[in-house]
């Protein structure tokens, strides 16, 4: 069965770049119709979605974070990369990696266990 | 703040029927599929209902999905002290975004 797993330190300090790894296995990430995307969590708060990408490379971000994130796929590897730059505080959650439906069907029909990052000097 | 609204949290006896809101517009809601998630403290979420109203395979069928307009309901009955997670509704909105509720707590009495 498609399992999702993210990798990352766990801490970043504040101002540094967050980079985080999903590797998917028992699946291919060339799925036609599914996006590869990161969902994040803050502590005791609801779900925020960071952005998606489809594996021929059109990306998709949340308006508030775009300018902050950048998303990659590397096919050979069957695995996709989240980058947050300048990180705050307010970046501190547990990120999932997930992978969901068609853009305007986005159900989220795999998870990851997530992936708590911290930032804090 | 949500794009979806929900209500904080929601709370019933074992063995009852419980429902779940999810408001929000013609630019989500109103045109696009809705999507329930259930998520247990510590753990991922885990898809419940899809394109309104689809239960994925192993979800039981007390758990049950409805849209109308530009709101969704999630049902749930014959509740189980397993149940006992926060909830959240789902969806694209125009605006080219994923959306999230902000989640529902349900407590079994």
């Amino acid at each position: 069965q498609l399992q999702l797993q993210e990798s990352g330190p766990g801490l970043v300090k504040p101002s540094e770049t967050l980079s985080l790894t999903c590797t998917v296995s028992g699946g291919s990430i060339s799925s036609s119709n599914y996006y590869w995307g990161w969902i994040r969590q803050p502590p005791g708060k609801g779900l925020e979605w960071i952005g998606s990408l489809y594996y021929g490379g059109s990306t998709h971000f949340n308006s508030s974070l775009k300018s902050r994130v950048t998303l990659s796929v590397d096919t050979s590897k069957n695995q996709f990369s989240l980058k947050v730059t300048s990180v705050t505080a307010a970046d501190t959650a547990v990120y999932f990696c997930a992978r969901h439906y068609e853009l305007g069907r986005p159900y989220v029909d795999h998870w990851g266990q997530g992936i708590l990052v911290t930032v804090s000097s | 703040q949500s794009v979806l609204t929900q209500p904080p949290s929601v709370s019933a006896a074992p063995g009852q029927r419980v429902t779940i809101s999810c408001s929000g517009s013609s630019s989500n809601i109103g045109n696009h599929y809705v999507s329930w998630y259930q998520q247990v403290p510590g753990s991922a979420p885990k898809l419940l209902i899809y394109d309104n109203n689809k239960r994925p395979s192993g979800i039981p069928d007390r758990f049950s999905g409805s849209k109308s307009g530009t709101s969704a309901t999630l049902g749930i009955t014959g509740l189980q002290s397993g149940d006992e997670a926060e909830y959240y509704c789902g969806t694209w909105d125009s605006s080219l975004s994923v959306v999230f509720g902000g989640g529902t707590k349900l407590t079994v009495l």
